[in-house]
Formats: structure tokens, sequence, C-alpha cells
């Protein structure tokens, strides 16, 4: 069973596009990472968020946590070819520090 | 750079064969995880240490085992090695942060590829 589910599975689009990808779980979480991967490389971490309604933004990522704590999103505005990798997202229960990640969404945005 | 350590970075191997990949956790942190990603697949969480202890387990084959040392380093011990073991392996560590609880960094990988 897998906890934390994303959607899309595959994504993509054309550079300038816009697009939204979540993160779903029914599990409550403490916190919540997003990570974006390159083919061969590790994740890395783009963002935390903390608080239930949380919004973050980075320069044309914004990244939102569920006012329950059960579900995020990561909206790209005007996405560039730069945004091409396999986003996955990562939720920390509430006690113990175990991590479980999404099953992820590979971005191509196409120039 | 997330600061963690993976060596070595490639590896080509025989089947039948044993492997040990090696991590080096951020400085400080205690925990220490290892995952495998094969091709089409995401990351499938492995085992987890703290601070020398093994703290959890995930879909590890029982051919392969993990230790950390007193030191903090972890090593991944994959043995009588088939095909199919053929992924990229990660090691991470988690650090925690006041404002935002626990957070994983991930090390570059070691690429296994099993002939």
């Amino acid at each position: 069973t897998q906890l934390l589910e994303q959607s899309p599975q595959f994504l993509s689009i054309q550079e300038g596009e816009n697009l939204t990808v979540y993160c779903n779980s029914s599990s409550v979480f403490s916190s919540l990472q997003w990570y974006r991967q390159e083919p061969g490389e590790g994740p890395v971490l783009l963002v935390t968020v903390v608080t239930g309604g949380e919004v973050k933004k980075l320069k044309r990522l914004t990244f939102q946590f569920g006012d329950a704590r059960k579900d995020s999103s990561l909206h790209i505005t005007a996405a560039q070819p730069g945004d091409t990798g396999l986003y996955l997202c990562a939720g920390a229960p509430r006690t113990g520090n175990q991590f479980y990640f999404g099953t992820g969404t590979s971005l191509t945005v196409i120039p | 750079d997330s600061g963690v350590t993976q060596t070595p970075k490639h590896l080509i191997t025989a089947t039948g064969q044993r492997v040990t990949l090696r991590c080096s956790p951020r400085s400080g942190d205690l925990s220490v995880y290892w995952y495998q990603q094969s091709l089409d697949q995401g990351l499938q969480f492995l085992i987890q240490y703290y601070n020398g202890e093994e703290r959890a387990k995930g879909n590890i084959l029982e051919r392969f085992s993990a230790q950390q040392f007193p030191d903090l380093h972890s090593e991944l011990n994959l043995s009588s090695l088939e095909l199919g073991d053929s992924a990229l392996y990660f090691c991470a560590s988690s650090t925690y942060h006041s404002q935002v609880g626990n957070t994983i960094y991930f090390g570059e990988g070691s690429w296994l590829t099993v002939v």
C-alpha cells in the first residue's frame, strides 16, 4: 500500500505552460517535503511545509500544504525545460523519523 | 551538495558476487536510510539506522544487509547478486530542524550494474 499518491504520474507540457502536481494521503503528516530528481542523480530538496494551509513560493514554484496536513500540491508557473525531472513528495509522520515517499511525477517540459 | 557522501559512484559486477556500498551522513546526523531505485520504479525504502541501531526495515531482501558504525557511517552489503539488483542505491540522512521538523537529504547515489 502506497501511503502517498502523486498525480499525474507523467506530464509532458510545452515551455511556458503552467502545471500542478498533487500529493495525497489519508494519513496526517507533521511535515511534507518536495524533491526534484534528475536522471542518475539523487533527489534534491526543494521545500519543507509544516503548517496546515501553508503556502511557500520558490521563484516560479508554489507549494501548498493542505489544511488537514494530509495532502500537498506543487504548482509551476511558466514551466522551463530546466524544470524537467522527477518530482517526489515525502511525508514525515508525527512520531518517529520515518519518511514515506510518493510515487513520483515525471515532468518533461518541451522547448 | 547535500553533505551526504556515497562511494563508489559506479560499480559493475557479475552475478553471484558481493559488493559493499558506503555512506557518510551529514555531519551530526544520526539517522541513515538506504533506498533502491530501479529504472521504472520509484524510491524503494530498504532500511533505516539510528545511532548504530536498526530503526526500520522496508523491502530489503535477505541477501542484503546493512550496518551503521560508531562513527555513524553506514554500509550496505549486497550478496549473491542477480541481474535484477541493478539499480541506483541511495543513502540519505535526516536532520531535525526546530522550525520544520525532520528533513531528509540524499547522497548522489551508487550506480550498480550486475552483468
